[in-house]
């Protein structure tokens, strides 16, 4: 069984769609992390966060420490928003990989 | 500041041959992570190195595979005798060492092919 786990596996939306991309984890971690896929494979960091909130353009990431949840959000969403996102909880230096999230985003 | 490198991105061996992939940490960082995908499935971790030491090797195949990270230099990911299981995507992480240690950034990874 995973310890990270993302839902929804697969998400299909309408352009200008809000997106709601879930993460909940099952072992302490100090860090969580938002990872973005690209179709070609490379990878970007989005977020890195430990509680709270972050927000980076269209992009917010909130983290509940306590119910072990994180959430990734894209408001106004677009076909170039079309990616694999990855939850990734941090802690003690080791990452738990969750299976990711395949975003597509039709025009 | 760059990121992190890694080199080539796109690297095609024949089956028995050796690969060797490199990564260059951002600058300022001493702790470099290898992790590998495997086609349609996720980021798994390999290894975990700091300068000229090995950390954590624990997801490393037991044969064919090594990772150094030398005092100076890149850190190299080598796979000896390569059959075509190990096509797949390699990404290599650093962060500082100091501070948060889960504060890894991701190079753009290297993709194997073995034919």
């Amino acid at each position: 069984k995973n310890e990270v786990e993302q839902s929804p596996q697969n998400l299909t939306a309408q352009e200008g769609e809000f997106i709601t991309i879930n993460c909940s984890y099952s072992v302490g971690i100090s860090a969580l992390h938002w990872l973005q896929q690209h179709p070609g494979g490379g990878i970007v960091s989005l977020f890195m966060l430990s509680s709270g909130k972050k927000k980076h353009g269209r992009l917010i990431a909130t983290i509940n420490i306590q119910e072990k949840h994180s959430s990734l959000h894209i408001t106004a969403s677009h076909p170039r928003d079309s990616a694999v996102y990855i939850c990734v909880g941090g802690s003690q230096g080791n990452l738990i990989f969750g299976k990711g999230t395949k975003l597509s985003v039709k025009p | 500041n760059a990121g992190v490198m890694q080199n080539p991105r796109h690297l095609v061996r024949r089956r028995g041959q050796e690969a060797r992939l490199r990564c260059s940490p951002m600058k300022g960082h001493s702790h470099v992570y290898w992790y590998r995908q495997l086609p349609e499935e996720g980021l798994k971790f390999m290894v975990y190195l700091q300068k000229e030491n090995i950390i954590d090797e624990s997801g490393m195949p037991k044969e064919r595979f090594s990772a150094e990270f030398p005092k100076e230099g890149p850190s190299i990911l080598r796979i000896q005798q390569v059959v075509r299981g190990d096509s797949a995507a390699y990404f290599c992480a650093s962060s500082p060492g100091t501070g948060a240690p889960d504060e890894q950034y991701f190079g753009p990874g290297t993709r194997l092919t073995v034919t």
